[in-house]
């Protein structure tokens, strides 16, 4: 067990729909990373938070969006989902010498 | 960006035999990382090894920074070792870039 708590751990839904994939990090660690991971694509940064900022941004579309709240659990939420969307998304949390920890993911199937 | 190759792409091993899998990185790096992803998805961290030799019981990692490669050691292989290995850098803003990973089948 990481320690890395995502939820749900599956999610089904139809295109054009809106979904919101929630994480809680470790404790203690203040950073929260989200990662896509698909056939096509591989293992890709999304966007990490801080402490409740936004710290760093990758391939991060602009149909979706992240926040960190105070308890500094996190959403990731997804929105006008297509075909292509469907992946497995991870939440990872770090310690401060940067060694990242995964949730289990939850795996998106747009439909 | 940074790029990170890794190689085999593809392993198939008997029980009980050894291999090296690589990762080399086009830039220096903070830190590398490497992870193992088990046939239900998830993503164990392995070793945290910007440099170095770690040992973590048949596994072993050893990273030479100046030369941009790391190498992954996994001694008497076990069926549960199958799965995906991910090497994973970090140039400094602490988010992951990953290799496309090396996928391992031990065969009982």
């Amino acid at each position: 067990d990481s320690g890395v708590t995502q939820t749900p751990k599956h999610l089904i839904t139809a295109t054009g729909q809106r979904v919101t994939l929630r994480c809680s990090p470790r404790s203690g660690d203040l950073s929260v990373y989200w990662y896509q991971q698909s056939l096509d694509q591989g293992l890709q940064f999304l966007i990490q938070y801080y402490n409740g900022e936004e710290r760093a941004k990758g391939n991060i579309l602009e149909r979706f969006s992240a926040q960190q709240f105070p308890d500094l659990h996190s959403e990731l939420n997804l929105s006008s989902l297509e075909l292509g969307d469907s992946a497995l998304y991870f939440c990872a949390s770090s310690t401060g010498q940067g060694k990242a920890f995964f949730g289990q993911g939850t795996r998106l199937t747009v439909v | 960006g940074i790029q990170v190759e890794q190689s085999p792409p593809d392993l198939i091993l008997q029980e009980g035999a050894n291999s090296t899998l690589r990762c080399n990185f086009s830039d220096s790096v903070n830190n590398l990382q490497w992870f193992h992803q088990n046939p239900w998805g998830q993503l164990i961290n392995l070793f945290y090894i910007p440099s170095g030799t770690k040992q973590n019981g048949r596994l072993s990692a050893t990273t030479v920074a100046t030369e941009r490669y790391s190498l992954l050691y996994i001694s008497s292989s076990q069926t549960t070792d199958s799965g995906v290995y991910f090497c994973a850098v970090d140039t400094g803003r602490r988010a992951l870039t990953f290799g496309s990973g090396t996928r391992l089948q031990v065969q009982p």
